[in-house]
């Protein structure tokens, strides 16, 4: 079964840029889209198509995904950016497969 | 607004089949490329998709759930049900159902339901 893989956690100072990367086989190929999930909350989709915004998500979320790897990018990190992260990817032939999160500590 | 709500038991003994129920609001399944999905969260664990069903009752399951799950939506009630047998500790998590706009993903969600499996 296909698998995308995350680091468990990643720490960024206030005002500095977090990337959260997302591996899996040939991820380049497929759509990404990253979620984040803040303590007793439901998952908030911030990126989709890969590099795509919501409306509302602030501009400072931004993702790329080519080869094996996605990444989730946070510019100018803030103290509320404090939250889970899951990668998902989605084709044809994966059906939707949820990345094994990343938990982002703003330090 | 697009709203989402899940309901059904928050125990079930192992063996038994859960029936959980989702409530929408906002959207209609009539749309094209329109679905709502099913994702489930045990407690401290990463998100699992389960199931998803589009506007024209394609269905698609988790590979690894497909012999345990059954999803359907009654589109006059916009309720969309998923039904999983054999439940078993392992599956006690959040269930979480989640409208799918085409192109886009899963981009609301509902609350979630905490659901317990235990004797």
């Amino acid at each position: 079964s296909y698998e995308l893989t995350q680091p468990p956690s990643v720490s960024v100072s206030p005002g500095q840029t977090a990337s959260i990367t997302c591996s899996g086989d040939k991820l380049g190929d497929k759509y990404a889209c990253w979620f984040q999930q803040k303590p007793g909350q439901s998952p908030v989709l911030v990126i989709y198509q890969d590099s795509k915004r919501p409306s509302g998500i602030p501009e400072r979320f931004s993702g790329s995904n080519s080869g094996n790897t996605a990444t989730l990018t946070i510019s100018g990190t803030q103290a509320m950016d404090e939250a889970d992260y899951y990668c998902q990817a989605w084709d044809s032939s994966t059906s939707y497969v949820f990345g094994t999160g990343t938990k982002v500590t703003v330090l | 607004q697009i709203t989402l709500k899940e309901s059904g038991p928050t125990l079930v003994k192992p063996t038994q089949t859960l029936t959980l129920t989702c409530t929408f609001s906002g959207f209609s399944l009539r749309i094209s490329g329109v679905g709502v999905g099913w994702i489930r969260q045990p407690p401290g664990k990463a998100l699992e998709w389960l199931a998803l069903i589009f506007w024209n009752d394609d269905k698609r399951y988790s590979p690894s759930l497909k012999s345990r799950l059954t999803i359907t939506k009654d589109t006059s009630k916009n309720q969309v049900v998923l039904t999983m047998t054999n439940m078993d500790p392992v599956d006690t998590a959040t269930y979480y159902c989640a409208h799918s706009s085409p192109g886009v993903g899963f981009d609301y969600w509902g609350q979630g339901t905490l659901v317990t499996v235990s004797s």
